[in-house]
């Protein structure tokens, strides 16, 4: 049983269209992040959401809106997508500031 | 600001040796934890050892082991009996512990790519 799931694991599009990436935890945890690392491999928190409640917006271009709809669920939408957007983008979810179990990643290329 | 620092970009090890990454941190909260994680080539972040400020004693997870120095803020890994698939990159990473639900940020170090050769 996965514990942090996302889809899709790989997607490959061109500049300017919309995509989403769906994330779901079964740990009952409370709070769910977006993590993107880029080329450099460098990782950084995008959003963390409470109880469906937005905490963190790590200052993300407004062309990315995460959708919290339960607590088992943060999705990632982005609009107009542009090249500097191709990372591996990872959900993440805790208890309480507790550790951090990552799902398995998705790779976006922007073409 | 938090941040964490690792000054090895890569490392490299023969199998069955052991190896030390380290790893240090800048912050002004005294009550955190500490994690390493790995990440293979498939990209997939897997949690190693993690360590709370408020304990003395280092974390030791089978032949992963740490050496926590809070003062000298210094949290390095330990790897025995180094194996082909420990091959990856080591993440160090920190988060102060707020109670407000959702406020923590996990920082990371740029990483250390571990090769294990055979």
């Amino acid at each position: 049983d996965t514990a942090v799931s996302q889809t899709p694991k790989y997607l490959v599009t061109q500049m300017g269209n919309d995509k989403s990436i769906k994330c779901e935890q079964n740990l009952g945890h409370d709070t769910m992040y977006w993590y993107k690392q880029d080329s450099k491999k460098f990782l950084k928190i995008m959003f963390s959401y409470n109880n469906k409640e937005l905490i963190i917006n790590e200052t993300v271009p407004n062309r990315f809106s995460p959708k919290s709809p339960d607590k088992a669920h943060l999705n990632l939408h982005i609009n107009s997508l542009e090249l500097g957007d191709s990372a591996v983008y990872f959900c993440a979810s805790s208890r309480r500031g507790n550790t951090i179990y990552f799902g398995e990643g998705s790779w976006l290329t922007v073409v | 600001a938090q941040t964490v620092t690792q000054s090895q970009p890569e490392m490299s090890v023969q199998e069955a040796e052991t190896v030390t990454l380290s790893c240090t941190y800048d912050t002004s909260e005294n009550n955190y934890y500490l994690f390493w994680y790995k990440q293979p080539p498939s990209r997939q972040m897997i949690l190693v050892i993690r360590q709370e400020a408020y304990k003395q004693q280092n974390a030791t997870e089978n032949r992963f082991s740490v050496n926590f120095q809070k003062a000298a803020k210094s949290f390095s890994l330990k790897i025995s009996d180094s194996q082909l698939g420990d091959t990856a990159m080591y993440f160090c990473a920190f988060i102060p512990i707020i109670h407000q639900g959702g406020s923590e940020k996990l920082v990371f170090g740029k990483g250390t790519k571990l090769t294990v050769n055979p």
